[in-house]
């Protein structure tokens, strides 16, 4: 019930399309859900969250679609671009603590 | 922008051995964090600390690990007597709050352990 199923594992997309990435959760506690990003060599830093009161978050080239019906939430990088390129995870919270899932590596292809 | 800092970038020890892995949080912060992250796989929490004290750990913080703040910059980690699958990237975390609402987590570039 703690976990967060995130999908695909890993995606390559063309310079200037949509990157699409999935999470499920069981735990109807959780109530934030906040993306991270990753580059190598790096750690994961927030990239935009939203909590379920919200259907969609915007900033930029990023959105989080969130149906909390369904208990899932994604993120979309629209025109997406070759510094894009990184392991994004998804994550939830409850009780202040992040259960993450397992990350998606994502390679734009100029 | 502040950062928070950990060294070494990368440790290798032998199996057995003790390894005390360090960091800077930022200065202004209040809560920190270790994670694990296996190569290649999900980032694990592993421990949090506020007031000089431990505020939540996970399964995997058993007792080869230890955190400690000896000093007001320094925050660290010791695994006692290190296994093989004690190899990973270990990732220090603080934030100014503990509601990841109020003030995000903010990551170190972690420490890659190697246990040989």
């Amino acid at each position: 019930q703690q976990q967060v199923k995130q999908s695909p594992q890993s995606l390559i997309v063309q310079k200037g399309g949509i990157s699409i990435i999935n999470c499920a959760y069981e735990n109807t506690a959780f109530d934030y859900f906040p993306w991270y990003q990753q580059f190598p060599g790096k750690g994961p830093a927030l990239l935009i969250a939203i909590r379920p009161d919200v259907s969609e978050k915007k900033e930029g080239r990023f959105t989080i679609s969130f149906n909390k019906s369904a208990k899932q939430f994604s993120l979309h990088i629209m025109d997406s671009q070759p510094g894009d390129s990184a392991t994004y995870f998804c994550a939830a919270d409850s009780n202040y603590q992040l259960i993450w899932g397992a990350g998606t590596k994502l390679i734009i292809k100029p | 922008e502040p950062e928070v800092t950990q060294t070494p970038s990368h440790q290798v020890t032998q199996m057995g051995q003790e390894v005390i892995l360090r960091c800077v949080p930022i200065s202004n912060h209040l809560y920190f964090y270790w994670y694990r992250q296996i190569l290649g796989q999900k980032v694990e929490f592993l421990v949090s600390f506020y007031n000089n004290e431990i505020s939540e750990k996970s399964e995997i913080f058993d007792d080869q690990f230890s955190v400690e703040r000896p000093d007001g910059s320094n925050f660290t980690l010791k695994i006692r007597s290190t296994k093989l699958e004690d190899s990973a990237m270990y990732f220090c975390a603080s934030s100014e709050w503990a509601d990841p609402r109020r003030s995000p987590l903010h990551f170190g570039n972690g420490t890659r352990l190697t246990v040989t």
